[in-house]
């Protein structure tokens, strides 16, 4: 079945400091999404990458889905401690349009 | 104000003990979804519902069984549950399907002696 794998599992950084997470998938996605979860939260969804190539931005917070659509990242500029949760990226599964296939998540740890 | 909520949060059981964790949705949503979460392996699908009456498994079902009678309604049933099934489990919800953005529930942390 689709596999997704997300690296780093986990980012120190300072404050201010950038910080980026890679996802790759073993077959071609439709789109990939991006969720954040907050320590003790659930995840909400932050983006969904839909064209080769494609890139969005929001904020300090960049997203690039790659050319052969397989691959994505999320960089974030100048963290803050607000910043601090792990990120997952997810992709549709195959043909069924209810599977829905989550990275291992990114925990990112920000210090003041 | 939109959302999905499930019921118990947090519930601490035995090893056979039949338990039903239930999920809510007010925004209309034909799909809907169970994931649980484990340290390291992020959010790994247990079932999925298209629609009312059409259920199908995940990457992991195992253990597990679901209903969808109901469009706002999809509780996750573990018949017999063992401590492997000791985990954070979350309910989610979107229009169409998995395509979309998923809403996510609160989480419910169960614990199986």
């Amino acid at each position: 079945g689709q596999q997704v794998m997300q690296i780093p599992q986990y980012q120190h950084v300072q404050e201010g400091e950038d910080f980026t997470t890679y996802c790759n998938s073993s077959t071609t996605l439709s789109n990939i999404q991006w969720y954040k979860q907050r320590p003790g939260g659930h995840p909400v969804f932050l983006i969904q990458l839909v064209k080769s190539g494609e890139v969005k931005k929001q904020k300090r917070l960049t997203f690039q889905f790659g050319e052969a659509k397989k691959n994505s990242s999320l960089h974030i500029t100048a963290t803050q401690t607000t910043d601090v949760g792990t990120y997952f990226c997810a992709g549709p599964g195959g043909t069924s349009y209810g599977k829905l296939t989550f990275g291992q998540g990114t925990i990112l740890t920000v210090h003041p | 104000e939109a959302q999905v909520t499930q019921n118990p949060r947090y519930l601490i059981t035995v090893t056979g003990k039949k338990l039903t964790v239930t999920c809510s949705q007010n925004m209309n949503h034909e799909y809907m979804s169970w994931y649980r979460q484990d340290p390291g392996l992020g959010l790994r699908q247990i079932y999925y519902s298209m629609n009312v009456e059409v259920t199908d498994k995940g990457d992991v079902p195992e253990g597990y069984k679901v209903s969808r009678k109901e469009k706002r309604n999809f509780p996750l049933i573990l018949e017999s549950p063992s401590p492997n099934q000791t985990s954070l489990y979350f309910c989610a919800s979107a229009r169409g399907g998995a395509y979309n953005e998923q809403f996510f529930g609160p989480g419910t942390r169960l614990t199986v002696l």
